[in-house]
């Protein structure tokens, strides 16, 4: 049974508009949540981060959304550029935090 | 790029043998990780290690072996191999368990 799930596969969007990314999880005792960016035949790259302290965090074009009560996370990325076409995991962990737990991943294309 | 060096990129090998895999960092992270990625699966944990000697299972660990002698190698072993194996493998590294985990690019293991 997946803990995190990015339920949509792809996202497409024009370039210089806005795309969100959304991600779900059903294990309350998450509580630090991280988004990576991956491009083919790399490793991931990590984004950004948002503790569950938190309702959002923003790093330039990339913002972070946290809804502890609906389980839910964001990721907004304003404007898009091409360059942004990648596959975006989001990923989970608790106050341990020596595991991540992945989503499926959602593949973003920007349109020029 | 974050001073991880996976090895080999790539490889091809038949079922029953047994593969090892590499992973180098440069970092003096204390924590290395393995994961596999697999299509609808994003990544999964095999393996982590907190330390020289230190190792624990992940979601994904069957099937797999660790060892870690110095900081800077985790070395990932499938005893014999198995098609179900064929996968993308990754290494993470991070310098304790509360920063963000940073990822080689990967190995792609092929079991025919």
């Amino acid at each position: 049974d997946q803990q995190v799930k990015q339920n949509s596969p792809s996202l497409s969007v024009q370039e210089g508009r806005i795309s969100i990314l959304n991600c779900d999880y059903t294990n309350s005792m998450f509580d630090y949540f991280l988004w990576y960016k991956k491009y083919p035949a790399e490793g991931p790259t990590f984004l950004i981060s948002i503790s569950s302290i938190k309702d959002k965090n923003e790093d330039g074009r990339f913002t972070v959304f946290l809804n502890k009560s609906a389980k839910h996370l964001s990721l907004h990325i304003v404007p898009s550029q091409p360059g942004d076409s990648a596959v975006y995991f989001c990923a989970a962990t608790d106050t341990g935090r020596r595991a991540l737990t992945f989503g499926s991943g959602t593949r973003l294309q920007v349109q020029p | 790029d974050a001073g991880i060096t996976q090895s080999p990129r790539h490889k091809v090998t038949e079922t029953g043998t047994p593969v090892t895999l590499r992973c180098h960092q440069t970092e003096n992270h204390r924590y290395m990780y393995w994961y596999r990625q697999d299509p609808g699966h994003g990544l999964r944990l095999i393996h982590y290690s907190y330390g020289v000697k230190d190792t624990d299972k992940g979601e994904v660990s069957d099937g797999y072996s660790v060892s870690r002698s110095k900081t800077e190698d985790f070395l990932l072993t499938l005893e014999s191999a198995t098609s179900s194996q064929t996968s993308v493998y990754f290494c993470a590294i991070s310098p304790d368990s509360n920063q963000p985990q940073h990822f080689g690019d990967g190995t792609r293991l092929s079991i025919l």
